[in-house]
């Protein structure tokens, strides 16, 4: 199957402050999201980025396909920006998705 | 709200009992997708399918189940549960077909399942 690490694997945060998330896969994908999980447990869609850069308010993305990663980029960032951020993928070879183990961010007040 | 639909919300249960999980998709996707998340196997990915038919098989245990009706629902059966089957289940949709675009994901609120 595809590898997917995530990093790091926890972020604290001040309130305001600017971060960067890592996601690397082992395998050329076709398909790569990124989803915030929230303390109540529910998973949003934040982006679909198989390739590119997109934005979205405060947040943007971008995976490098060719080199086997993607960022996702959280600015001025809020106590509801916490949660756990997953980065999941599903790969030319492998008709199947594959999460990686998320990154927990807690961004205090 | 993603317009995945999932019921129940909570179940407990007994251990050696079976369940039935039940999803919606969105409006107009054909392909369904079941996860399991727990503590320490994290997001797994257990089945696909696709109008009807199976797509994709993930780490999906012999004692479950799962199939997708014609008017697209789908049901997750869980049989002889026992205690590390204790998770969150979540259901995602999407367009599906063969372009790689009509695979975003949308998720379900989830299934929490407790073994005692």
């Amino acid at each position: 199957g595809i590898q997917v690490e995530q990093s790091p694997p926890d972020l604290i945060l001040q309130e305001g402050a600017n971060s960067t998330l890592r996601c690397n896969f082992s395998d050329s994908v076709n398909n790569l999201q990124w989803f915030h999980q929230n303390p109540w447990g529910q998973l949003i869609n934040l982006f679909y980025i198989p390739s590119g850069t997109k934005q979205n308010g405060r947040l943007s993305a971008t995976t490098v396909a060719t080199e086997r990663y993607s960022l996702l980029y959280i600015s001025s960032s809020q106590t509801t920006d916490s949660g756990v951020y997953f980065c999941a993928v599903r790969g030319y070879n492998f008709n199947k998705f594959y999460f990686g183990s998320g990154t927990k961010l807690n961004v205090k007040p | 709200d993603s317009g995945v639909t999932q019921t129940p919300k909570h179940l407990i249960t007994a251990t050696g009992q079976r369940v039935t999980l039940r999803c919606s998709p969105r409006s107009g996707d054909l392909s369904v997708y079941w996860y399991q998340q727990s503590l320490d196997q994290g997001l797994q990915f257990l089945i696909q399918y696709y109008n009807g038919e199976e797509r994709a098989k993930g780490n999906i245990l012999e004692r479950f189940s799962a199939q997708q009706f014609p008017d697209l629902h789908s049901e997750l059966n869980l049989s002889s549960l026992e205690l590390g089957d204790s998770a969150l289940y979540f259901c995602a949709s999407s367009l599906g077909g063969t372009s790689a675009s009509y695979n975003e994901q949308f998720f379900g609120p989830g299934t929490r399942l407790t073994v005692l």
